[in-house]
């Protein structure tokens, strides 16, 4: 298993600001992923977060507006770049030691826009 | 893309009571998790699951993966497993999980 440390936990920001999300695990893991889930919904995946090189993104999300760094195999950010009150979401980081192997999630980012 | 599809989409029990919870997915699958989202909106992983029937206390899951569905099974329920539940796949074309539905699950006393 891998114990993932997400900061900040919960976030109350002003539109037209960015918020700097970061994801700290305890081992090094060949995968990181950064989800959304907004009010009420499931996740979504929003990019995969290569160590060396840029994110990869999944359709709907682009690097202007959610800029991901991996410097590391323990460490990424997510950052969420001129709110809105849309963007009011948990944000998850997940990791996978392994191909193929099983997802830990940190525990979240309660994100609200106002 | 493929679709994940849970059912019930909500359910109230009052404790003590069983439940089974489906997940049904359109495609192929490498694996399959089960979470438990905590009113906090953290995710607590279940079952990783690709196929067979595993047992956790009073929590168990079985995958068939030629039929494409899932179950878990919450015995004995109590106010503690209210929550979201949320079944996740792997799917051929890399290492990404896709989510179902969820339910919504609430446990009274």
């Amino acid at each position: 298993s891998a114990v993932i440390s997400q900061k900040p936990s919960r976030d109350i920001c002003q539109r037209g600001t960015s918020l700097t999300i970061q994801c700290q695990v305890d081992s090094q893991v060949t995968m990181m992923f950064w989800y959304r889930q907004q009010p009420g919904q499931s996740l979504t995946l929003i990019a995969t977060a290569n160590q060396g090189s840029e994110a990869t993104y999944e359709s709907g999300f682009v690097i202007d507006k959610f800029p991901i760094s991996r410097p590391n195999l323990t460490f990424s950010t997510l950052t969420v770049s001129n709110m809105s009150p849309e963007d009011s979401s948990i944000y998850l980081c997940s990791v996978e030691i392994g191909w193929n192997t099983e997802a830990f999630f940190g525990q979240g980012t309660r994100l609200t826009v106002v | 893309g493929i679709q994940v599809e849970q059912s019930p989409p909500d359910l109230i029990l009052q404790e003590g009571a069983n439940s089974t919870l489906r997940c049904n997915f359109s495609d192929s699958v490498n694996n399959l998790q089960w979470f438990h989202q905590n009113p906090w909106g953290q995710l607590i992983n279940l079952f990783y699951i690709p196929s067979g029937t595993k047992q956790n206390g009073r929590l168990s899951a079985t995958t068939v993966a030629t039929e494409r569905y899932s179950l878990l099974y919450i015995s004995s329920s109590q106010t503690t497993d209210s929550g979201v539940y949320f079944c996740a796949v792997f799917t051929g074309g890399g290492n990404k999980l896709t989510f179902g539905t969820g339910t919504q699950l609430k446990v009274e006393l």
